[in-house]
């Protein structure tokens, strides 16, 4: 198993840019989400979902997109980028919330 | 406002000794708290965890205590080896909810060989 894959590694984005971070897991868990980790702030829920067809919003959800048509993938959608989304972005995805299996990240800047 | 708290960033401790990581939590609404490990340029993975229900929870060198009243967790290791050199994130959420999680800031633990 792959479990968690997340691409790209490294972006650079312009302000006013707009760009899809990819997510994609293969242990056929229902929950998937997508975390924020910036110095000094922990680890910060962006959205979640559930299952196929159903999102939520978690913490620090402005700026972002997601939506989830099969299992296997929850891509996060920026829709206009701004130097406050640079950040490294994990993606996790489990059989609950709780124990979840994170990505290795994607270190975003955008200037 | 912090709901999740790990007041100390960094600690360091030798060899075969005991690091014993802190972590206080503000919302009486948590009911289950667990502990990530995270190595650099990797993600996070899940060590531990403890249900309100209990006052400790052991894996082999990893020990999780949860005192309710104090609204205080601790995650002891025993012995400490230099594989344990980390960034330690203590997590809480409410089990009635949507499982979300909460994280703190994170404690680098460092241990000397």
């Amino acid at each position: 198993n792959a479990g968690v894959t997340q691409t790209p590694k490294f972006q650079v984005l312009k302000t006013g840019q707009s760009m899809t971070l990819q997510c994609a897991q293969d242990m056929n868990h229902e929950y998937m989400s997508w975390y924020r980790q910036d110095p000094g702030m922990g680890l910060r829920l962006i959205h979640y979902s559930v299952g196929a067809g159903i999102t939520d919003q978690g913490e620090v959800p402005n700026g972002y997109n997601v939506s989830r048509s099969t299992t296997e993938d929850f891509p996060l959608r920026l829709l206009s980028a701004a130097p406050s989304q640079t950040s490294v972005y994990f993606c996790a995805s489990g059989d609950s919330g709780y124990e979840q299996y994170f990505g290795p990240g994607t270190r975003l800047t955008v200037t | 406002d912090q709901q999740v708290k790990q007041n100390s960033p960094s600690l360091s401790v030798q060899e075969g000794r005991i690091s014993i990581l802190n972590c206080d939590y503000t919302n009486s609404m948590f009911d289950y708290f667990l502990w990530y490990k995270k190595y650099p340029a990797e993600g996070p993975t899940f060590l531990i965890s403890i249900s309100s229900i209990k006052d400790k929870n052991e894996d082999g060198r990893f020990t999780v205590f949860l005192n309710k009243s104090a609204k205080h967790l601790s995650l002891h290791i025993v012995p400490s080896q230099p594989g344990d050199s980390a960034v330690y994130f203590c997590a809480a959420s409410a089990q009635g909810g949507s499982e979300k999680l909460v994280f703190g800031k994170g404690m680098k633990l460092t241990v000397n060989p």
